[in-house]
This record gives C-alpha cells, sequence and structure tokens, in this order.
C-alpha cells in the first residue's frame, strides 16, 4: 500500500542556508501536519494544512514557511537555517473522516553544520 | 491548552514478561482522542493502538492493550508476551475530536531484555 512519502531522506546544510523538504500523502488523504522532532525530544507540532489552507499553527519559526499544493503534496521552506534547526522532520497525513487515522512518513534528518 | 505526561522516561522488561507503560494528560473537552506510538530506532512513527475517549471499552490490538481511565485522565499501555522487536520509543499522544494537531509526551524508552 502506498505510504506517506517524504523527501529527501537526509539533508547537510550550512548555517544561514536554506532547505525544502517534501511530503507526499498518501493518494486521498487532504491533510498534512508537519512535526519538528530534536534529538532526544518528542515532536513538536509545526503547522497544519486541510485542502490547500493552513488550518493550524504551533511552534513555527517566522523562519520557516509552508504550504500544500493542488496534488496535496507540502513544502516545508526553512531559511536562515541555524545549528538549532537540526532535527527529524516529520510530515503525517490523514483523510477526511472525522475518524481517519493518522499516516507518518519516514522523516527527513536535517543537520546544520 | 492540553498537555500529555509520560512520568517514565525509561523501562525495561524481559523478554516475554509484561510491561505497562503509563500516559496521564490534561484536557478540558469530552470528545477527543488518545494513541500510542512506537518508534524505532528507525525513526519511523508507528501507530501502535488508539482509543477514542467516547467508548468506554479499552482498545486491544493484539499482544497490546489499554487501560483508559477517563475520570482520571489516564492511558497507560499493556504490552503483553514482551518481544525483542518491541524495544523502542513509546509517545503517547493526545488529539482533540475534528482535524487537530496531535499533542505527544516526553516518550518512554522501553528495552525488552533476552
Amino acid at each position: 500500500a502506498a505510504g506517506v512519502i517524504q523527501s529527501p531522506r537526509h539533508l547537510i546544510k550550512e548555517k544561514r542556508e536554506t532547505a525544502t523538504l517534501k511530503c507526499y500523502p498518501i493518494p486521498r488523504h487532504d491533510t498534512v501536519y508537519w512535526y519538528q522532532q530534536g534529538p532526544g525530544q518528542d515532536p513538536q507540532f509545526l503547522i497544519s494544512f486541510y485542502e490547500k489552507m493552513q488550518s493550524d499553527k504551533g511552534s513555527i519559526p517566522d523562519r520557516f514557511s509552508a504550504q500544500q499544493f493542488s496534488d496535496y503534496h507540502s513544502e516545508l521552506n526553512m531559511s536562515s537555517l541555524e545549528l538549532g534547526d537540526s532535527a527529524l522532520y516529520f510530515c503525517a497525513t490523514r483523510g477526511t473522516g472525522l475518524n481517519e487515522k493518522l499516516f507518518f512518513g519516514s522523516g527527513t534528518q536535517l543537520s546544520v553544520l | 491548552a492540553q498537555t500529555v505526561t509520560q512520568s517514565q522516561p525509561e523501562m525495561s522488561v524481559q523478554e516475554a514478561e509484561t510491561v505497562t507503560l503509563s500516559c496521564t494528560y490534561d484536557t478540558s473537552e469530552s470528545d477527543y482522542y488518545l494513541f500510542w506510538y512506537k518508534q524505532p530506532p528507525s525513526r519511523q512513527m508507528i501507530l501502535v493502538i488508539r482509543q477514542e475517549a467516547y467508548k468506554q471499552q479499552n482498545a486491544t490490538e493484539n499482544r497490546f492493550s489499554v487501560n483508559f481511565q477517563k475520570a482520571a485522565k489516564s492511558f497507560s499501555l499493556k504490552i503483553s508476551d514482551s518481544q525483542l522487536g518491541d524495544a523502542a520509543m513509546y509517545f503517547c499522544a493526545y488529539k482533540n475530536f475534528g482535524n487537530e494537531k496531535l499533542t505527544f509526551g516526553t516518550g518512554t524508552r522501553l528495552t525488552i531484555i533476552p
């Protein structure tokens, strides 16, 4: 069965550079959530989209932005990267039904040097 | 805001034995979902079990079961017949009814002793 696809799996950047992370949901999933998980930390919610509109916002820095496209894939754009941005970035997607389960991607491991 | 607390940073259990992981949460909502997620060294987040707050019956998935005490706001996970593959970080998570985000606890690292 198709799963949530995230790319790239690993990304190495230097301070002050930019990064773009991509998330491709399971077919017919219209809701995307982005989470950041620092080393040894629990996942922290960043932002979510429903039907291509931002639906909720968490602890996302102003240096980060995200959007959901017409094909429902989502991109997380990160600028002026800092060492503290090094983390595993998950996206999770779900369908429209209220009882729909959430499916996680494998994550993108971002390392900022 | 909702909070999720896991008071056991680490737990260990002998293979084939039973272990219980604790989770408490705080919410003013009456309709919500609770989850246990497993995160092995691969760091893939895997759903173990889910409980709807309106259901009184405790959820069960094979060797995994929960003890959901709504009044006490407690949601513990019991793993029976522990296997080596159960070794992972376990996160308890909460979600309001509707299309909302998950709030995670800080996790419990489970070690299985052969």
